[in-house]
């Protein structure tokens, strides 16, 4: 069974550009979560898909990111404009339904803001 | 407060000997579960192992066992017979139900390091 799939999994860009992130779930979950891990910290969830519908996303800064999973598979979380402290890795993870199961991860995507 | 704390700055553990990490976790929610996730240096977050809050028994799977003390709020992973490839942060997580039983979200601890000596 295929994990979940993360690109790119590094990305360099100067402060105030944009930037995209894909992941691709494993094949037949449900839920989709973001979640944003700074160096030093644990994982810290952004926004968590139920099929294409949102189920939280309290802790998504909303006017720099947003996030889509517009046929309730595949998922992309944006940035713009790119700010210093948005240097972090982002983690993509799945999981079948919602309450009671597993979370499985994927490789991340590193991001590095000048 | 935390809802995880994991103070364990680093741990160093000889290869093939046993090891515990330390996690303590905060919440008045009576439905919870506790992760343990390792995460290597390549960054990928690789599950270990889940222990429920109703659940009896401590959780184990194969080298990893879950040291569940419920009134002590405390999830020690104890890791036996240690191998180099064990090296890694290892991070501890909670999930609180809800009276719903629908919230999914995991708090996850700083983590810990551990390093495994040949």
């Amino acid at each position: 069974e295929a994990g979940v799939a993360q690109s790119p999994r590094y990305k360099i860009i100067e402060k105030r550009q944009s930037v995209a992130f894909w992941c691709n779930p494993i094949s037949g979950h449900a839920t989709l979560y973001w979640y944003q891990q700074i160096l030093g910290q644990g994982p810290k969830l952004l926004i968590q898909f139920q099929n294409n519908g949102v189920v939280d996303d309290s802790q998504l800064p909303k006017d720099r990111f947003s996030a889509e999973r517009l046929k309730g598979v595949d998922s992309t979380l944006k940035i713009q404009p790119a700010k210093l402290e948005d240097s972090a890795v982002y983690l993509c993870a799945s999981s079948f339904m919602t309450s009671g199961d597993t979370q499985y991860f994927g490789p991340g995507t590193r991001l590095t803001v000048l | 407060a935390q809802k995880i704390t994991q103070t364990q700055p680093g741990m160093f553990v000889q290869e093939k000997e046993a090891v515990t990490l330390d996690c303590t976790y905060d919440t008045s929610d009576p439905s919870y579960g506790l992760f343990w996730y390792k995460q290597p240096s390549s960054g990928e977050m690789i599950f270990l192992i889940y222990q429920g809050s109703y659940d009896q028994q401590n959780a184990t799977e194969g080298r990893y066992s879950l040291n569940f003390q419920k009134a002590r709020k405390s999830a020690n992973l104890v890791i036996s017979a240690s191998q180099l490839g064990d090296s890694a942060m290892y991070f501890c997580a909670m999930r609180e139900l809800g009276f719903s039983g629908a919230n999914s979200k995991l708090t996850f601890g700083k983590g810990i390091t551990l390093s495994v000596r040949p």
